[in-house]
């Protein structure tokens, strides 16, 4: 247990819909990261939130967003899906390097998109 | 532009044979970090083991260790004694700078499957 929490695992939604999938990262991880895995594919890098605030930016769609709250938990949100947005998606958490850890990634259990 | 290769879509090993998964990089960042994750088919993600660009040594974790060439820029895993478990996906990725206010893209190369043979 990686201490990152996802919801939901699994979510089948139809075109055109709006889903939000959510993310609890460790106690104590101030940074938290969203990717996206198709199909046999790498891990695609869409956001970075540190301590609230965005702090980069991979290939992130305009229809997809994200946000990180006071509690640290984040959301992404994806909207008007489309079919090819079907993924695993995965967030991850970190310990900031310096602060016992090499800045390595802890991934929660991903939630499994299906669009239809 | 940071970027990570993985030429190796899949590998077959025998049991309790040694396995190398090769990872290059290319990067203009004089720090980074390179790491290693395992996914078996379960799907979750495992963090092998670290490397940083100024370490002297190579990083080793039980069975795994990472073959660091930093003049070729390949950071290659090594994993002894190979066991049936160790069949999954494996992920070279690559973070750029080391200090504590990186700009964090965070990037996956697309990935070895290795299949370990009785």
């Amino acid at each position: 247990d990686s201490g990152v929490t996802q919801t939901p695992k699994h979510l089948i939604t139809a075109t055109g819909q709006r889903v939000t999938l959510r993310c609890s990262p460790r106690s104590g991880d101030l940074s938290v990261y969203w990717y996206q895995q198709s199909l046999d594919q790498g891990l695609q890098f869409l956001i970075q939130y540190y301590n609230g605030e965005e702090r980069a930016k991979g290939n992130i769609l305009e229809r997809f967003s994200a946000q990180q709250f006071p509690d640290l938990h984040s959301e992404l949100n994806l909207s008007s899906l489309e079919l090819g947005d079907s993924a695993l998606y995965f967030c991850a958490s970190s310990v900031e390097i310096g602060q016992g850890g090499a800045g390595e990634l802890f991934f929660g259990e991903g939630s499994r998109l299906t669009v239809l | 532009a940071q970027k990570i290769t993985q030429t190796q879509p899949g590998m077959f090993v025998q049991e309790k044979e040694a396995v190398t998964l090769d990872c290059t990089y290319d990067t203009s960042d004089p720090s980074y970090g390179l790491f290693w994750y395992k996914q078996p088919s379960s799907g979750e993600m495992i963090f092998l083991i670290y490397q940083g660009s100024y370490d002297q040594q190579n990083a080793t974790e039980g069975r795994y260790s990472l073959n660091f060439q930093k003049a070729r820029k390949s950071a290659n895993l090594v994993i002894s004694a190979s066991q049936l478990g160790d069949s999954a996906m494996y992920f070279c990725a690559m973070s750029p700078g080391a200090s504590m206010n990186r700009d964090d893209k965070i990037i996956f190369g697309k990935g070895t499957r290795l299949h370990i043979l009785p």
